[in-house]
């Protein structure tokens, strides 16, 4: 069964500072999905990373994906208030017909302060 | 293009009634996920609909739980005799499938509140 384990669950940071969020998983896969969740609302698409090496970068995030060390990280930098938001990474475990099948982790609750 | 509808957005049921849930997916979209967030979780995988099929129900409860994408209409994810644990947010997605890959643009939600 796939795991997906985001680290860390909580983050609180100040304006201005860079950090990255990780995100392992357990089997083999190259579809990887970076989403940011505000409270009480869905899901927003921020990133597909769909080959070993690849690199997407919008704002002040940028996601990339390691196949072969089963690792995606999202970097955030210079934080602005507006980024405070739960981000979920999600993975494709599927094959043939279980294609689509997205398996995400806990998610990181980030908070941006002053 | 609209994005992805679900209705209701909030429902409150009773133990033991029925909850209906709806999904209609995006334009030109025709594979439809269910997932379920508990608090303070993330979201787990129920089921993959395409019309008239059920492609993967892996993350289905046994008892209670089914999912139906009809020829005609939306999606419905149904909950009968519902029970307190039931209460979480359902989220419907949709993909086009026709890229290669599967990126999921997810709806805005029905929260489900079971008394």
């Amino acid at each position: 069964e796939l795991k997906v384990e985001q680290n860390p669950l909580f983050l609180s940071m100040q304006e201005g500072k860079n950090y990255t969020i990780y995100c392992n998983y357990s089997t083999t896969s190259d579809r990887l999905y970076w989403y940011r969740q505000d409270p009480g609302k869905s899901l927003e698409s921020l990133f597909v990373l769909l080959s070993n090496g690849a690199v997407k970068q919008e704002g002040r995030l940028m996601a990339s994906l390691d196949t072969k060390a089963r690792l995606s990280t999202l970097h955030i930098t210079a934080a602005v208030h507006d980024l405070s938001a739960t981000y979920f990474c999600a993975v494709d475990s599927g094959g043939g017909t279980s294609y689509g099948k997205l398996t995400f982790g806990q998610g990181t609750i980030l908070t941006v302060h002053p | 293009n609209a994005g992805v509808m679900q209705n209701p957005r909030h429902l409150v049921r009773r133990r033991g009634q029925e909850a209906r849930l709806r999904c209609s997916p995006m334009k030109g979209h025709s594979h439809v996920y269910w997932y379920r967030q508990l608090p303070e979780e993330g979201l787990k995988f129920m089921v993959y609909l395409q019309k008239e099929n059920i492609i993967d129900e892996s993350g289905m409860p046994k008892e209670r739980f089914s999912a139906e994408f009809p020829k005609e209409g939306p999606s419905i994810l149904r909950i009968q005799q519902v029970v307190r644990g039931d209460s979480a947010a359902y989220f419907c997605a949709s993909s086009p499938r026709d890229r290669g890959y599967n990126e999921q643009f997810f709806g805005p939600g029905t929260r489900l509140t079971v008394l």
